[in-house]
């Protein structure tokens, strides 16, 4: 049963265009989400998170929002560059009080997003 | 600060072989975890630790087998490799109370077993 689920595998965009990356969760235990970027050969690294108590949360470029009567989010990229093209991966956890969590993350399936100059 | 190691990069067995994955931080984290990764799957979570002397078990337990004796490692092994294990292997750390986003990987470990 998968709890969190990225429908889509694979995304391409133009530079300098929008990118969304969907993800969709089933566990109304999580309460806090995470999105990773992965590029081949290295291990996942940290983007961009939002707990549950927002709907949205901004990095620069990148914009993260929540639904939670929908049990979505997205990740929105603008402007798209070519160094964004990796394997974006939706994660998904349940903290404890205060806010912290040991990190018992559970992962969507990635959605390799290609950004073409 | 090397962060999170994990040896080897790449390992072929052979069904019915066993191995151990290394996986070692310099980082004083607390929890440690290993993750497979499957296509089609995302990161699943086998194993994880909270301290020295301290296991439990993930999502996907079977066939592994880890302990913690010290805060730097937290070695991941296969007793009897089976086909099914063929996957790209990650560990992670984090301090115990830290923030959920400060976690970091290390940059996997590919395995096949024939």
């Amino acid at each position: 049963d998968q709890q969190v689920k990225q429908n889509s595998p694979s995304l391409s965009v133009q530079e300098g265009r929008i990118s969304i990356l969907n993800c969709d969760y089933t566990n109304s235990m999580f309460d806090y989400f995470l999105w990773y970027k992965k590029y081949p050969a290295e291990g996942p690294t940290f983007l961009i998170s939002i707990s549950s108590i927002k709907d949205k949360n901004e990095d620069g470029r990148f914009t993260v929002f929540l639904n939670k009567s929908a049990k979505h989010l997205s990740l929105h990229i603008v402007p798209s560059q070519p160094g964004d093209s990796a394997v974006y991966f939706c994660a998904a956890t349940t903290t404890h009080a205060g806010g912290t969590s040991y990190g018992k993350l559970t992962f969507g399936q990635g959605t390799i997003l290609t950004v073409h100059p | 600060n090397a962060g999170v190691t994990q040896t080897p990069k790449f390992q072929v067995l052979k069904t019915g072989q066993s191995m151990t994955l290394q996986c070692a931080q310099d980082m004083n984290h607390e929890y440690m975890s290993w993750y497979r990764q499957d296509p089609g799957m995302g990161l699943r979570l086998i194993h994880y630790s909270v301290g020295a002397g301290i296991t439990d078990q993930g999502e996907v337990p079977n066939g592994y087998n880890v302990s913690r004796s010290t805060t730097e490692d937290f070695p991941l092994r296969l007793l009897s490799a089976a086909p099914s294990q063929t996957s790209v292997y990650f560990c992670a750390s984090k301090f115990l109370t830290g923030a959920v986003n400060e976690q970091y990987f290390g940059p996997g470990t590919r395995l096949t077993v024939t």
